[in-house]
């Protein structure tokens, strides 16, 4: 039973555009959520977190907006460069497992198109 | 040194081979992870070290063994495989607390592309 969920196995977006990519999650003791990006050949990159205890984190062009009554994240990329064409994971953590164990989705491909 | 180093990148094996797989960090991260990842599914937990010491082992089979000979060093011993075990190893390290785990994500390998035949 997945906890964490992306819905949309995959996302288009010309380029300068905004890219939204969602997350839902089942677990309400999730403390953390983070956004990671892979590309192809290349292990996950970590992108930008937030905490439960707020509701928007900002890093560049890149917001996580999070809606804990929803149990709903998502990432913003405003704007869209080609170069950010990879797959998203959305990850979840509690602040009860140990070292920050985290659980994924199964990632969005985000394609942006010049 | 900012990385997570995997070898070999690929890997091809027979079901009655022992392999193994290696994964290096100079970080000075306290905490090392093994996770599995097939095509299109989200990375798998398999196992965490903390302070060179099991700490979760997700019920993992034991043709598959973890190792940590030091703080920069983890390994995964494998033997007599099944095709289904075919899949992309990913190894990660993180500081060794939650806060900062959270906070600064994991560091990830590129992974060990494995093909057991």
């Amino acid at each position: 039973d997945q906890q964490v969920k992306q819905n949309s196995p995959s996302l288009s977006v010309q380029e300068g555009r905004i890219s939204i990519l969602n997350c839902d999650y089942t677990n309400s003791m999730f403390d953390y959520f983070l956004w990671y990006k892979k590309y192809p050949a290349e292990g996950p990159t970590f992108l930008i977190s937030i905490s439960s205890i707020k509701d928007k984190n900002e890093d560049g062009r890149f917001t996580v907006f999070l809606n804990k009554s929803a149990k709903h994240l998502s990432l913003h990329i405003v704007p869209s460069q080609p170069g950010d064409s990879a797959v998203y994971f959305c990850a979840a953590s509690d602040r009860g497992s140990t070292l920050g164990r985290l659980y994924f989705g199964r990632g969005t491909q985000l394609t942006v198109w010049p | 040194d900012t990385e997570v180093t995997q070898t070999p990148k690929h890997l091809v094996m027979g079901m009655t081979n022992k392999k193994s797989l290696k994964c290096e960090q100079h970080m000075g991260h306290r905490a090392m992870y093994w996770y599995k990842q097939k095509a299109k599914k989200p990375p798998e937990l398999m196992f965490v070290y903390s302070y060179e010491k099991l700490s979760i082992n997700e019920s993992v089979p034991s043709r598959f063994s973890p190792e940590c000979p030091n703080s920069s060093l983890l390994n995964l011993h494998l033997h007599a495989l099944q095709p289904e075990d075919s899949a992309l190893y990913l190894c990660a390290s993180s500081q060794g607390f939650w806060f900062d785990s959270v906070n600064y994500g994991y560091t990830f390998g590129s992974g060990t592309r494995l093909t057991v035949v």
